[in-house]
C-alpha cells in the first residue's frame, strides 16, 4: 500500500462548481498534513496546512479524519485559476521527511 | 516570503556528462534542504535530505555515488548528477526548511534532459 494515496483524476469541473478531493495515508503516527498546489512543471506551493479541527481559507476547506486516516480538500465556487494538480502531503512522527501523494489533476472548464 | 533560488532551470546534456544543480536560500538560513525528483505524471519523490556541514541522508534506492550532494553553507546545497544517462532525465526540485517543518520553501525546479 502506498504511504499516501490520491485519486489521480483528472477532474474536469465547470466553473463555479464545488469539488472535493480525498487522500488516504498509511502511517497512523503521521503528525502533519498539508495540501500543496502544483502547476504544470512548476514547484509545489503550499496551499494550506490541515488541522485536526478542520480549517478554512476562503473558498478552500481542509479536513482531517485521523480514525479513518484520510484528508480532504473542498474547493467552492471554483475558478479557472484553480486548474492545477493538488498534492496531499504527510509527514510521520519524528520524521522530517514529507511524503507526497501522486496528486490529483483538476481542470476547471469555462 | 522566503525565497529559494534553484539554478539552472533547464539543462540538456549528452550522456556521460555531469550536471550540477544549485539550490540557494536567499533570505534565510536553511540547516536542512531536501532534493526531490519528479518523473512525468508522477509525484515528487524525495531523493535525499541535505544537512549543512554533514553528509546527506539518501532515500532507499537512490545511489549516493551518482547523486552527489554538498551542503557546505547554510544557504547553499548542490546536487551533482554524475555521468548522467537518459534515464536520469527528470524534473529535480529542491526545498529548504525555515524553522519548523511547516515552513518549507521550494526552488523553481530544474528540468534535466539527457540525450
Amino acid at each position: 500500500r502506498k504511504e499516501v494515496e490520491q485519486d489521480p483524476g483528472p477532474f474536469n469541473v465547470p466553473e463555479g462548481a464545488t469539488v472535493a478531493f480525498n487522500c488516504t495515508y498509511s502511517n497512523s503516527a503521521s503528525q502533519s498534513f498539508f495540501w500543496y498546489r502544483q502547476d504544470c512543471r512548476k514547484e509545489p506551493k503550499l496551499l494550506m496546512s490541515v488541522y485536526s479541527s478542520g480549517n478554512e481559507d476562503g473558498r478552500f476547506t481542509a479536513q482531517l479524519n485521523r480514525a479513518s486516516q484520510y484528508i480532504s480538500l473542498l474547493i467552492r465556487d471554483s475558478k479557472l485559476s484553480d486548474s492545477a494538480t493538488y498534492l496531499c502531503v504527510v509527514n510521520g512522527e519524528g520524521n522530517e521527511k514529507l511524503t507526497f501523494g501522486t496528486g490529483t489533476r483538476l481542470t476547471i472548464i469555462p | 516570503g522566503a525565497v529559494v533560488s534553484q539554478h539552472p532551470s533547464r539543462v540538456i546534456c549528452k550522456s556521460g556528462t555531469s550536471v550540477k544543480i544549485e539550490c540557494r536560500s536567499l533570505d534565510f538560513q536553511a540547516t536542512t534542504m531536501f532534493w526531490y525528483r519528479q518523473f512525468p505524471k508522477q509525484s515528487l519523490m524525495l531523493m535525499a535530505t541535505s544537512n549543512e556541514g554533514s553528509k546527506a541522508t539518501y532515500e532507499q534506492g537512490v545511489e549516493k555515488d551518482k547523486f552527489l550532494i554538498n551542503h557546505a553553507s547554510l544557504t547553499l546545497s548542490t546536487l551533482t548528477v554524475t555521468s548522467a544517462h537518459p534515464e536520469d532525465s527528470s524534473f529535480y526540485i529542491c526545498s529548504a526548511e525555515q524553522g519548523r517543518q511547516e515552513k518549507l520553501f521550494f526552488g523553481s525546479g530544474t528540468q534535466l534532459s539527457v540525450l
